[in-house]
């Protein structure tokens, strides 16, 4: 079944403590993108990844990062997380930049 | 003003009725237009995508972009309670095909 697969899907932590969330697809997809959803203001996009080692920032980068080692996988990293970062993410992927993007579920990350 | 405005709703509506979702955007070089639904706790399923101007129709769902208005339409026929849900618009351009803008999504209910 083709899926954009998130991990976590929920996430309770800690101010400063770094974690990541990993992002597989499995469609051969070259161009992966991550965003945040918060209330009231939609779906933000954080980074996106137009093919392997190829990355650039969205609307919202700052305290994120991003790596793209291997086409099926892109990583969000938060190095020092706060509280402003609680969200809820969603990586999406699509063949090529500018076709449709599938989502995943998501990830609920709650930062205290 | 953000590049994409959608009114959030939330919009009620009977079972059978015709429901008309709209979005204005800014920004005139945006030429690929999407419309996604997203269920509670689900990532956003794209339901449309149109390149430029015109209307796109898919079963009960129809889609229309005014390039010269810069506003787009989802119209959805007999509307049934299984397509109560967040309904999300988003566009790029071709000059920044990586980047992705999306409404902030309006709430539809279909009571029976």
């Amino acid at each position: 079944e083709a899926q954009v697969t998130q991990n976590p899907r929920y996430l309770i932590t800690v101010t400063g403590k770094k974690l990541t969330v990993t992002c597989s697809q499995n469609m051969n997809h070259e161009y992966m993108s991550w965003y945040r959803q918060d209330p009231g203001l939609g779906l933000r996009q954080i980074y996106y990844s137009m093919n392997v080692e190829v990355t650039d920032k969205g609307d919202v980068p700052e305290g994120y990062k991003v790596s793209r080692k291997e086409k099926r996988n892109f990583p969000l990293i938060l190095e020092s997380p706060s509280p402003n970062q609680t969200s809820l993410y969603f990586c999406a992927s699509s063949t090529t930049v500018g076709q449709p993007q599938h989502f995943g579920d998501g990830t609920r990350l709650s930062i205290l | 003003q953000k590049e994409v405005e959608q009114d959030p709703g939330p919009l009620s509506v009977p079972e059978g009725a015709i429901v008309s979702l709209n979005c204005t955007y800014s920004n005139s070089a945006f030429q690929y237009f999407m419309w996604y639904r997203q269920y509670s706790r689900k990532g956003p399923e794209l339901l449309m995508y149109t390149y430029s101007s015109g209307n796109k129709e898919d079963g009960r769902f129809t889609a229309q972009v005014d390039k010269s208005s810069k506003y787009i339409s989802l119209f959805i026929r007999d509307s049934q309670p299984s397509d109560s849900a967040t309904y999300l618009c988003a566009m790029s351009d071709r000059s920044t095909l990586g980047r992705l803008y999306f409404g902030r999504g309006t709430q539809l209910t279909v009571w029976p």
